[in-house]
């Protein structure tokens, strides 16, 4: 069974660089699916931040792509979040997430992280 | 790209047919997919493909599509069916959520 966990500062600045790493359990990374982030503000709904392949082959959301950086470690089977000059209103749950079928749908999630951008 | 809209609430009591709708403002349509969200927990997918169900999940949950609505049918509602209901779409380069629509079990 796949499993997916967030690992991450749980508080960061306004301004500074928030970062999020993913750690796959009972998967390779390196297989055929994509690696997606979706985030979900305090009482809001679910936003798409990025995918991204084994390859280092990324998509982003186009409201963040500004701000966003992805990259894929296979040999610890992880994936990671850059989001930089974050302000209070990137606090928010982050999940990680398999994607099938790119572009396409998240089957298995992370329990999710939360980070408050707060000084 | 283009937005996926859902109601903000949908009532009904135990036992009922609750109907759960999502309608594109563009086409052509994707696929669509549905999750379920309880409180503090990640989103479970319930539908993927418009129509499909994944293994585990009830056969009370089911999916159709029409033109560029579609909607999540839950039969003889439960009240552990309570929950958030987001669907999903896709194109080449974005992936849309809705905004969610919460369940209400009476």
């Amino acid at each position: 069974q796949v499993q997916l966990q967030e690992s991450g500062p749980g508080l960061v600045k306004p301004s500074e660089t928030l970062s999020l790493t993913c750690t796959v359990f009972s998967h390779s990374i390196s297989s055929i699916y994509y690696w997606g982030w979706i985030r979900q503000p305090p009482g809001k709904g679910l936003e798409w931040i990025g995918s991204v392949y084994r390859t280092g082959s990324t998509y982003f959301n186009p409201s963040l792509k500004s701000r966003v950086t992805m990259s894929i470690d296979t040999s610890k089977n992880q994936f990671s979040l850059k989001l930089n000059s974050v302000t209070a209103a990137d606090t928010a749950v982050y999940y990680c997430a398999r994607e099938v079928s790119a572009p396409g749908y998240f089957d298995h999630w992370g329990r999710g992280a939360l980070v408050t951008v707060s000084s | 790209s283009f937005e996926l809209t859902q109601p903000p609430s949908v009532s009904v009591s135990p036992g009922q047919t609750a109907r759960i709708t999502c309608s594109a403002d563009a086409l052509p349509k994707q696929y669509t997919y549905w999750y379920q969200q309880k409180p503090g927990r990640a989103p479970v997918m319930v539908i993927y493909k418009d129509i499909e169900r994944p293994s585990g999940i009830p056969e009370r949950f089911s999916g159709s599509s029409s033109g560029t609505t579609v909607t999540l049918t839950i039969s003889g509602v439960q009240a552990e069916d309570e929950a958030d209901y987001y669907c999903q779409s896709a194109d080449s380069s974005d992936r849309i959520f809705g905004g969610g629509t919460k369940l209400t079990v009476l």
